[in-house]
């Protein structure tokens, strides 16, 4: 199955800020998927990136707030914009990777916001 | 539009204890099911996957059975040990493959000695 790399780990950052994640893919996937882990609750998709297109986001996430690139087929950044702490969460990139339906993810940027 | 419904926790467990942890869904399509397990402070990892109907997926001592006319996906383990202590979440996806997961909302098991 696919391996991602996610980056930064883990962050602290000072509201009204913006704060950039980066997943990078060791094989070419054509969707991946950002997800939002609220503190103790499950995973919310933020947005669907497509490489080439603009991605689709999903009901209550806005490209304002976190604008998505997807340059290649290998990697993708989503950016937090004018964070708050009500951002504060675990963010992460999943990828449908392989046969079979294996979805891979990263292991999650957890964002403070202060 | 597609849904999982689990159990709600947290689940408390004395070792090796038997593990259930339910798990139903509902799709428009032909799905396919998966466990995701989550340990403190990391991220995500499968645990294992169901594609289609009658399929057991086994992995690390768990094992769920795919039920189509239950719409079921239950978790379950023999004998739970401490370091299954974890969030496990059920989750599906429509068979095209291009599509994201859509999870539950997550168990929080908790095994003490």
């Amino acid at each position: 199955s696919a391996v991602i790399s996610q980056k930064p780990s883990r962050d602290i950052c000072q509201r009204g800020t913006s704060l950039t994640i980066q997943c990078q893919v060791d094989s070419q996937v054509t969707m991946m998927f950002w997800y939002r882990q609220q503190p103790g609750q499950s995973l919310t998709l933020i947005a669907t990136a497509n490489q080439g297109s603009e991605a689709t986001y999903e009901s209550g996430f806005v490209i304002d707030k976190f604008p998505i690139s997807r340059p290649n087929l290998t990697f993708s950044t989503l950016t937090v914009s004018n964070m708050s702490p009500e951002d504060s969460s675990i963010y992460l990139c999943s990828v449908l990777g392989g046969g079979n339906y294996g979805y891979t993810f990263g292991s999650g940027t957890r964002l403070t916001v202060v | 539009g597609d849904s999982v419904t689990q159990m709600e926790g947290p689940v408390t467990l004395s070792e090796e204890a038997f593990l259930t942890i339910n798990c139903t869904y509902t799709a428009t399509g032909y799905p396919s099911l998966f466990w995701y397990v989550q340990y403190p402070g990391e991220g995500l990892q499968l645990l294992l996957k169901a594609t289609k109907a009658d399929d057991k997926g086994s992995n690390k001592g768990f094992e769920a059975t795919y039920r189509k006319e239950t719409t079921s996906f239950h978790l379950e383990k023999g004998s739970v040990q401490v370091s299954d202590s974890a969030v496990y979440f059920c989750a599906l996806s429509v068979s095209s493959g291009n599509t994201p997961l859509v999870f539950g909302k997550g168990t929080r098991l908790s095994v003490i000695a």
